[in-house]
């Protein structure tokens, strides 16, 4: 399907496992994000990528991994996950010029026991 | 550093006005932004303001944009119960990478029939 798409929807796991959230865009947008939002913070940046092989830390990167090896994905890993990254989690795509709207995907409701 | 304030809670009935404010802190953002997120949703841009209009009319909504204090405003004419969802200001972060937005923390609007 066109667009940008989050999988899993949900996902529950324990402390200390690994989790792996995918996000994959069919626009070939440079840029990829990947926020969580959480009540009280609104959303906050954790990385991004400007293109494929370029990732750079956002607000809060620690506890998490991502890649870009191809354009259209951006995977998030929590390589040891902990009850304080129980969140929503939200991917975002955009191009490289004009006015850098940002498109969402659904969004990953993951829940860390 | 960058920051956008946003008040968290906005209600209002069904046919009134609703008026949605937010300040931020970087002047050298080219574009301002609100985003709309409806329940269980990702964000979705509902419209932009380019820095050098004061005012930018889109049916029902009106940005107005005050550069000298920084002021941003989202106005909601006759709003409905489907315009309920949480809105979001964001100013592009130009300290960062190109394409990085600052969001706010969200107003969410509830609207009373």
């Amino acid at each position: 399907d066109a667009g940008i798409t989050q999988s899993p929807r949900y996902k529950i796991t324990e402390t200390g496992r690994q989790v792996t959230l995918m996000c994959h865009q069919t626009w070939s947008h440079s840029y990829m994000f990947w926020y969580r939002q959480d009540l009280g913070h609104g959303l906050r940046l954790i990385y991004y990528s400007a293109a494929a092989d370029i990732t750079d830390k956002g607000e809060v990167p620690d506890g998490y991994v991502v890649s870009r090896s191809k354009t259209e994905n951006f995977p998030l890993t929590l390589e040891s996950a902990t009850r304080s990254q129980t969140s929503v989690y939200f991917c975002a795509s955009s191009s490289s010029g004009g006015n850098n709207e940002q498109f969402f995907g659904p969004g990953t409701r993951l829940t860390v026991l | 550093g960058e920051d956008v304030e946003q008040s968290l809670f906005l209600s209002v009935r069904e046919g009134d006005s609703s008026v949605i404010n937010c300040t931020y802190t970087d002047s050298s953002s080219t574009y301002l932004y609100w985003y709309k997120q409806e329940p269980g949703a990702g964000l979705q841009l509902l419209t932009y303001i380019f820095s050098n209009m004061d005012m930018k009319q889109d049916q029902r909504l009106t940005v107005l944009l005050n550069k000298k204090d920084k002021h941003l405003s989202l106005r909601i004419a006759d709003t409905q119960t489907g315009d309920s969802a949480i809105y979001f200001c964001a100013e592009e972060n130009y300290g960062g990478s190109q394409g990085n937005l600052i969001f706010g923390k969200g107003t969410k609007l509830s609207v009373k029939p």
